[in-house]
């Protein structure tokens, strides 16, 4: 069957590092995304990976290593304004997102 | 502003009424999805459409049916709504099947008492 696997919720404190862990077991493999969702909005496109190694955007990185099915998320300068729940879906053989249940990342000042 | 619009934001119905929510998105996307999220769990796929004209199940299609008459517009019906069906859905679009960025709109609360 297909699985994701990220914690429940986790909490850091404002300026430091997070990562967010993420692994998985679908059917196939095409990529992995992360997507960050604040309390009542929408789900928002944070990164994707398809090949091994990480991946920088500003603050934020995410890793991939395909062979040990896992993934991370890594929030460096952390601000309140990231707290928000983390979403790891990776992408089947049928190009179908499987979505985690999210982690709940509590920012205290 | 480009993006997508959901309708009703937020509805109480009565069970074994009938209800359709709507999707309209202006980024002549090919690819458009409804998903549901419950609490404690992740998104999950209840019906897709590739391209207009097409439609396919997801993984939680049971009480809902879809319609693609055109690119823009992705409705989704619950023919007679039950408690279960008590959730947030959300209308999302891609440019394309296999790209991957999911575009999504701002959700539909939905309560069936």
């Amino acid at each position: 069957g297909q699985n994701i696997d990220q914690p429940t919720e986790m909490t850091a404190t404002e300026g430091a590092i997070v990562q967010i862990n993420c692994t998985y077991q679908t059917s196939g493999f095409n990529g992995l995304f992360w997507y960050q969702q604040h309390a009542g909005e929408a789900p928002t496109f944070l990164s994707y990976n398809v090949l091994d190694g990480l991946e920088e955007k500003g603050r934020f990185s995410s890793f991939l290593s395909r062979s040990k099915g896992y993934s991370y998320l890594l929030l460096k300068e952390l601000q309140m304004k990231d707290s928000a729940s983390y979403l790891c879906a990776p992408r089947d053989s049928n190009y179908q997102l499987i979505w985690g249940a999210g982690t709940k990342l509590i920012i205290k000042p | 502003i480009a993006g997508i619009t959901q309708a009703p934001t937020s509805q109480i119905l009565a069970a074994g009424r009938r209800m359709t929510l709507r999707c309209t998105q202006d980024m002549r996307h090919n690819a458009m999805y409804w998903y549901r999220q419950d609490l404690g769990l992740g998104l999950r796929l209840i019906h897709y459409s590739n391209t207009a004209g097409t439609t396919g199940k997801g993984e939680v299609p049971d009480g809902y049916s879809v319609s693609r008459a055109n690119t823009d517009d992705f409705p989704l019906t619950l023919a007679s709504a039950v408690p279960s069906q008590t959730s947030v859905y959300f209308c999302a679009s891609s440019a394309g099947e296999d790209t991957g960025e999911l575009f999504f709109g701002e959700g539909s609360r939905l309560t069936v008492l």
